[in-house]
């Protein structure tokens, strides 16, 4: 089993939909979770963390259910520009040393259009 | 942009040879971590550097080494380069080796 599982879509979308995306992880240690964009050919960009209150920023909502190992991404009035690979990532402190492990997932691919 | 830097941004070798690839990391940032995404897939940690000592390893082969020096700079060294080594190789920094990651631009390297 991937230490992190997403739904690879594609996702395709009119501008204007709301899209969600789905996100479980395996190692019940894990304490940091972040989703992270990712335009074609560069570097994935930190989009936001993830906490178990949810939070919001502008039309984008982030929710961590710790009990189930499940995050979720919520788009809303999706735009042109929100069309990239959504790559949800976990933050794990291993066995009690100081790093922090990124451990992604597959991505999930979401096209916006007009 | 993040302050990250890669070089080089592209390369191409072929099976056997070695390849060093550098990373400038954000002003005040004294970790450094090394990922390869592979095509289609989400990137996959290799190690990380903190305060120039190996700090976490993910699972690849010892001919995946680094190299951290004390302005916080980093190189990954790969030896006797194999095809499925060709992948985007990503150095994120943090502030801290526990704290938000930001990327750099990736090294694209191909093996032929």
């Amino acid at each position: 089993r991937k230490e992190v599982e997403q739904d690879p879509g594609p996702f395709n979308v009119p501008e204007g939909a709301t899209v969600a995306f789905n996100c479980t992880y395996s190692n019940s240690a894990s304490q940091s979770f972040f989703w992270y964009r990712q335009d074609c050919r560069k570097e994935p960009k930190l989009l936001m963390s993830v906490y178990s209150s949810g939070n919001e920023d502008g039309r984008f909502t982030a929710q961590l259910n710790r009990a189930s190992q499940y995050i979720s991404l919520l788009i809303r009035d999706s735009k042109l520009s929100d069309s990239a690979t959504y790559l949800c990532v976990v933050n794990c402190n291993a066995g009690g040393t100081s790093y922090g492990k990124l451990t992604f997932g597959q991505g999930t691919i979401l096209t916006v259009h007009p | 942009e993040t302050g990250v830097t890669q070089s080089p941004t592209h390369l191409i070798k072929t099976r056997g040879q070695q390849v060093t690839l550098r990373c400038s990391s954000q002003s005040g940032h004294n970790t450094v971590s090394w990922y390869q995404q592979a095509l289609g897939q989400g990137p996959q940690f290799i190690f990380q550097y903190y305060r120039e000592e190996e700090n976490g390893r993910g699972n690849f082969p010892p001919r995946f080494s680094g190299l951290q020096f004390p302005n916080y700079s980093s190189e990954l060294n790969v030896n006797a380069l194999e095809l499925d080594d060709s992948a985007l190789y990503l150095c994120a920094s943090s502030l801290a080796s526990a704290e938000t990651q930001y990327f750099g631009p990736g090294t694209r390297l191909l093996v032929l």
